[in-house]
């Protein structure tokens, strides 16, 4: 089984600083991992997902991650944030190759961005 | 990218009456979809597996009888809330997987969110 563990609740920053929100999990198989958005009263966005290779991953919007195998982490990071990226954001995890199963979700973190 | 299509968006029902959610994969086929329950300002927590043609697999704690899901064909999967009470209010969000995409990845509708008077 897996988990997640997102080790900041809310992170507020000001317009056009750098941020990082904090993921780590859990597993004892290898995993695919994924970052999601989630605006108000809507669904979840895919930012950007690891399955293998290159560890440093780059999404949407100008998000990356970087997936660190011995520090069991996944952390999101953008070096300069806008307004509009204020949401809700998750990590999450699937046991990799194992396509039937669902994906598991760290508890959230919120993104203020105040200008 | 694939398309997750979720119906109705908001609705408001009288406690003790039934609720019908649907889940529609709009380009792809979707063997296995996933329902999630999100609380507010609170991680989305799996209810259940619903996979096509076959009885859905229910997360711990998560009464059957009362969520009753069914996956008819490969591009629906319906959630129904029976004899809906105050405290089923939530967000309700499903996703699927493209069964043509091997990474896991899920593709979530809009979400729909129940209020129960």
């Amino acid at each position: 089984a897996q988990s997640v563990t997102q080790l900041d609740s809310q992170v507020p920053v000001f317009e056009e600083a750098p941020v990082e929100l904090r993921c780590n999990y859990s597993s004892s198989v290898s995993v695919y991992l994924f970052w999601y958005v989630q605006y108000p009263n809507q669904g979840l966005q895919l930012l950007l997902k690891y399955l293998s290779g290159s560890t440093l991953v780059k999404g949407i919007n100008g998000f990356e991650a970087e997936f660190n195998k011995s520090q069991t982490s996944f952390h999101l990071r953008k070096p300069s944030v806008h307004i509009s990226d204020t949401a809700e954001y998750f990590c999450a995890v699937s046991g990799a190759n194992q396509a039937g199963t669902a994906l598991i979700f760290g508890k959230g973190t919120t993104l203020s961005v105040s200008s | 990218g694939a398309v997750v299509s979720q119906h109705p968006s908001r609705v408001i029902c009288k406690s003790g009456t039934s609720v019908k959610i649907e889940c529609r994969s709009l380009d792809f086929q979707a063997t296995t979809m996933f329902w999630y329950r999100q609380f507010p300002k609170q991680s989305l927590m799996l209810m259940a597996t619903s996979n096509e043609g076959s009885k859905a697999t229910y997360e711990q704690g998560v009464e059957k009888d009362k969520f009753l899901i069914n996956h008819a064909s490969l591009t629906l999967s319906t959630l129904t809330v029976t004899s809906a009470h105050p405290e089923d209010s939530s967000f309700y969000i499903c996703s699927a997987r493209d069964v043509q995409i091997s990474t896991g990845e899920l593709f979530f509708g809009e979400g729909s969110r129940l209020t129960v008077l």
